[in-house]
């Protein structure tokens, strides 16, 4: 069974400019959540979706924005790109959200900012 | 607000010996605690997981435990070698229907030969 898939692995991107990042869950998991890690705040919660819907959000700015598909994968946007967007970006997969569901992370994308 | 804690923040110590990591976390109504290998740059790989229900879980040279009604829990590792170098993420949920995880800052540890 494949694990959770993150692509691209690596980005550099320019100050201003937009990101898409890409998350395919596990297959049969339908809650996909994703974290920002920094050497400076380490692991920050970003959003958690499940069926489609946003049901919890972290305390990041507007630039970032996310959703899911259909088929459970997820996508996370960011826009007017800052330097300290700079980071490791995670998806977490698992069955349904919370009540000690496991999750699984994926390898994560670096986006690097110019 | 969930507030997770480890210490050491970083640990150096020579092949063979035995170490403990320690965490702990502000609010006990959890439903999981998890612990985490992260090597670096790279993404998160779990280690082992103990129920709320449960006081502790092994595997192989690791054993964690879980005192919930202290917030405490210690990732325990015997005979530690050059390969164990990575940092170690602890993370405990909410207990409830909200999947998000909370985090420590982890243990940067070093074992040398």
């Amino acid at each position: 069974k494949a694990g959770v898939t993150q692509t691209p692995r690596y980005l550099i991107k320019t100050r201003g400019q937009q990101v898409t990042l890409s998350c395919s869950p596990i297959s049969g998991h339908r809650s996909v959540s994703w974290y920002q890690q920094t050497p400076g705040q380490g692991l920050q919660f970003l959003f958690e979706y499940f069926s489609e819907t946003q049901r919890n959000k972290g305390n990041f700015p507007g630039r970032f924005s996310g959703r899911q598909f259909s088929n459970s994968r997820s996508e996370m946007n960011v826009s007017t790109l800052e330097l300290g967007d700079s980071a490791l970006y995670l998806c977490a997969s698992s069955l349904q959200p919370g009540q000690g569901n496991i999750q699984y992370f994926g390898a994560g994308t670096r986006l690097s900012v110019l | 607000k969930q507030e997770v804690t480890q210490i050491p923040a970083a640990l150096s110590v020579p092949e063979g010996e035995n170490l403990v990591l320690n965490c702990s976390f502000t609010d006990s109504a959890i439903y999981n605690l998890q612990w985490f290998r992260q090597d670096p740059g790279k993404g998160l790989t779990s280690l082992l997981l103990i129920q709320s229900s449960q006081r502790e879980q092994t595997s192989g040279r690791l054993n964690a435990s879980l005192d919930k009604s202290s917030g405490r829990s210690t990732l325990y590792i015997a005979a530690s070698q050059p390969g164990d170098s990575a940092t170690y993420l602890c993370a405990v949920d909410r207990g409830s229907t909200l999947g998000r995880l909370y985090f420590g800052r982890g243990t940067q540890l070093t074992v040398w030969p």
